[in-house]
């Protein structure tokens, strides 16, 4: 069974400060792991996607996140909080040959000025 | 880049009404979905289709069906619209083609559905 927890339903960074969105996945084949975006009143837009290539991902606008087995984890960064990274953030896992993803709950990310 | 397109962006309805919610993606994609998102839950799955003609039911299918009559459009229908399927609707669509890559979902911009 798969599914994923995101730690923080809120988070709020002054502009410029380090961005950490945590996500934790169970999953009991290697799964594929997914940070999706949404600015209000839109839709989802990928942000990266993991490929067991290699564990650290990098994706759009600056964000990565690292993948760590042993922990279970796929948290997502950024060095630099900008106002505009102000949006939820989802973090979905899915399983090898599957189409389906599940999703975390969402962290809503606010940066303060 | 892909497009999915959802018919209305904001949609008000009344208990008891049957409501159609349609998405149409440009991309030639086998696969579609229907999800709704609401505060603290995240998002979760009502149906998907595979291909033309198929459906499948996700985690929260009741109250709900779905049409797939052509490859680009897939459509979300509430048989008899209640209070609690007031929600944001999302329609997402991704290729067949890389079943076994780590091939992402797109979306649409959604549809808010208000019942009263």
């Amino acid at each position: 069974a798969q599914s994923v927890t995101q730690l923080g339903s809120h988070v709020s960074v002054s502009e410029g400060a380090l961005v950490l969105l945590r996500c934790n996945y169970s999953s009991s084949v290697p799964p594929y792991l997914f940070w999706y975006v949404q600015y209000p009143n839109q839709g989802l837009q990928l942000l990266l996607k993991y490929t067991s290539a290699a564990t650290l991902v990098k994706g759009i606008n600056g964000f990565e996140a690292e993948f760590k087995k042993s922990e279970t984890s796929f948290h997502l960064t950024k060095p630099s909080a900008h106002m505009s990274d102000a949006a939820e953030y989802f973090c979905a896992v899915s399983e090898t040959g599957a189409n389906n993803l599940f999703f975390g709950t969402g962290t809503r990310l606010t940066v303060i000025p | 880049d892909v497009k999915v397109t959802q018919s209305s962006r904001y949609l008000v309805k009344r208990t008891g009404e049957k409501v159609f919610l349609e998405c149409v993606q440009d991309m030639d994609h086998e696969n579609m979905f229907w999800y709704r998102q609401d505060p603290g839950l995240g998002l979760r799955l009502i149906y998907f289709s595979y291909d033309v003609k198929m459906k499948e039911k996700g985690d929260i299918p009741e109250g709900y069906s779905v049409s797939r009559e052509k490859k680009e459009r897939f459509s979300l229908i509430l048989e008899s619209a209640s209070t609690n399927q007031t929600s944001m609707y999302l329609c997402a669509s991704s290729s067949y083609r890389e079943l076994y890559s780590n091939q992402p979902q797109h979306f649409g911009d959604g549809t808010r559905l208000s019942i009263l």
